[in-house]
């Protein structure tokens, strides 16, 4: 059963610590994105990836945010220094980026406290 | 500019009634639109989606949406509410050249009362 995987699936940490989040697409999947999910801001697009080279990171704060795909089977989002409006749970999906108008494939999400 | 307006930010209905989720949408282009799915602590779940063919669409769990270009919106439709339908629905677009990003609107809390 293909799936995207998340880890870890909840994180607590202070502010001004470093957060790393993994995701590792379905295989063969080529296109992968990361949402960021918070009730005043509902769904939105941080960052996304084709063939590991990024697209677009327009949607990510450039200060303290970071996205990369070390290779093919994961996708990382670091942020550094965490604060505590970064609270929020965090989504990756994938897609097979053969055509257009691709079914978006979710993960469980993230769910991140910064205290 | 591409943009999703889902007209309803929380929907209530009895079991085995009708339930209406509105999505309207403006795009510059011809738009591909999705209904998604969240339930508690989940991931999104893809509902159904329209991508230029036929204007109705049927989904998963007895879903479906119609598209009218003229009315620029894509609501979703179920004839019977079931206990399992409550959760938070998504509508997306995504047109062509956006490198197939999706742009969610706020989203609607649908409650399915007994």
């Amino acid at each position: 059963d293909a799936r995207v995987t998340q880890t870890p699936r909840h994180k607590v940490t202070e502010m001004g610590q470093e957060v790393t989040m993994r995701c590792q697409p379905i295989l063969g999947h080529n296109t992968v994105f990361w949402y960021r999910q918070t009730m005043m801001q509902g769904l939105e697009l941080l960052a996304y990836f084709r063939n590991r080279a990024p697209l677009d990171d327009s949607g990510m704060p450039k200060d303290r945010f970071s996205a990369e795909m070390p290779d093919a089977t994961l996708a990382t989002l670091k942020i550094q220094p965490s604060e505590p409006r970064d609270s929020a749970v965090y989504f990756c999906a994938s897609d097979p980026g053969q055509s257009s108008y691709n079914e978006q494939f979710f993960g469980p999400g993230t769910r991140l406290t910064v205290l | 500019a591409q943009s999703v307006t889902q007209l309803d930010s929380h929907v209530s209905v009895s079991e085995g009634t009708p339930v209406l989720l509105r999505c309207n949408y403006s795009s510059s282009y011809s738009p591909s639109l999705f209904w998604y799915v969240q339930h508690p602590n989940k991931g999104l779940q893809l509902l159904l989606k329209y991508t230029s063919a036929a204007t109705l669409v049927k989904g998963i769990n007895g879903f479906e949406a119609e598209f009218k270009k003229s009315e620029t919106s894509f609501h979703l439709t179920k004839p019977s509410a079931h206990m399992s339908d409550a959760a938070e629905y998504f509508c997306g677009l995504m047109f062509s050249g956006g490198y197939n990003k999706l742009i969610f609107g706020a989203g609607t809390r649908l409650a399915v009362h007994p």
